[in-house]
């Protein structure tokens, strides 16, 4: 069974930098037939996908244009885990924050439990 | 606003059968590419409920249902309970953004 653990600080000050953790267990960061992604929740922007990586002979990542100048999504083999940075950030970026497995047809079959993130001074 | 359209509430009665519709473009369901449902109650995570248009996880009732055609996608749910009430969101790709994008969800009561 695969599980996903979200760790980080659930408040961050206006310009700074969001970082999160996804710790997995039941797979690896390493898989050649998943990817990880964060995907983040608020009311006035919904389910929104922020971006991934995976690997297949070498890392890859893919970001939402919409957050690409800010973000920084990296695996950590060593301690099977993966993490996201977001830099500059402003009270647009509060939301719940979601790590989340996903597979060739597109679909995310297991999540984080969440992280309420808050930007605020 | 949400590139894929659904409508914000739906309800039916214990035993009834609701549909949620998912609306979409030529840039997304339209080209081809799979929709997924997830079912989200507050405080958990999105959980998968139908992949590649009409796919159960292993788990999943049977009452559960998803269909695609042309540029929209529908989740049916037969036999309604009222432990399936809860917010339900579709997914699919999106060329133009390249990203996966989803929909703005949709509340079932069960009356």
């Amino acid at each position: 069974q695969v599980q996903l653990q979200q760790s980080g600080p659930g408040l961050v000050k206006p310009s700074q930098t969001l970082s999160l953790t996804c710790a997995i267990s039941g797979d690896s960061v390493s898989s050649d037939s998943a990817a990880w992604n964060w995907i983040r929740q608020s009311p006035s922007r919904g389910l929104e996908w922020l971006g991934r990586t995976y690997f297949r002979s070498r890392w890859y990542n893919d970001y939402a244009i919409y957050v690409k100048s800010r973000i920084t999504i990296s695996p950590d083999t060593s301690k099977n885990q993966f993490s996201l940075h977001l830099n500059s950030v402003t009270p647009e970026d509060s939301a719940v924050y979601y790590c989340a497995r996903g597979y060739a047809s597109g679909h995310f079959d297991y999540w984080g439990q969440g992280t309420l993130v808050t930007v605020s001074s | 606003q949400s590139v894929l359209t659904q409508p914000p509430s739906v309800s039916g009665a214990s035993g009834q059968r609701v549909t949620i519709s998912c609306t979409g473009s030529s840039s997304n369901i339209g080209a081809g590419f799979d929709v997924h449902w997830y079912q989200h109650l507050p405080g958990t995570a999105p959980k998968l409920l139908i992949y590649g248009n009409s796919n159960r996880p292993s788990g999943v009732p049977d009452r559960f249902s998803g269909s695609k055609s042309g540029t929209s996608a529908s989740l049916a749910i037969t036999g309604l309970q009222a432990e399936d009430e809860a917010d339900y969101y579709c997914q699919s790709y999106d060329i133009s953004l390249s990203a996966w994008v989803f929909g703005g969800g949709t509340k079932l009561t069960v009356l």
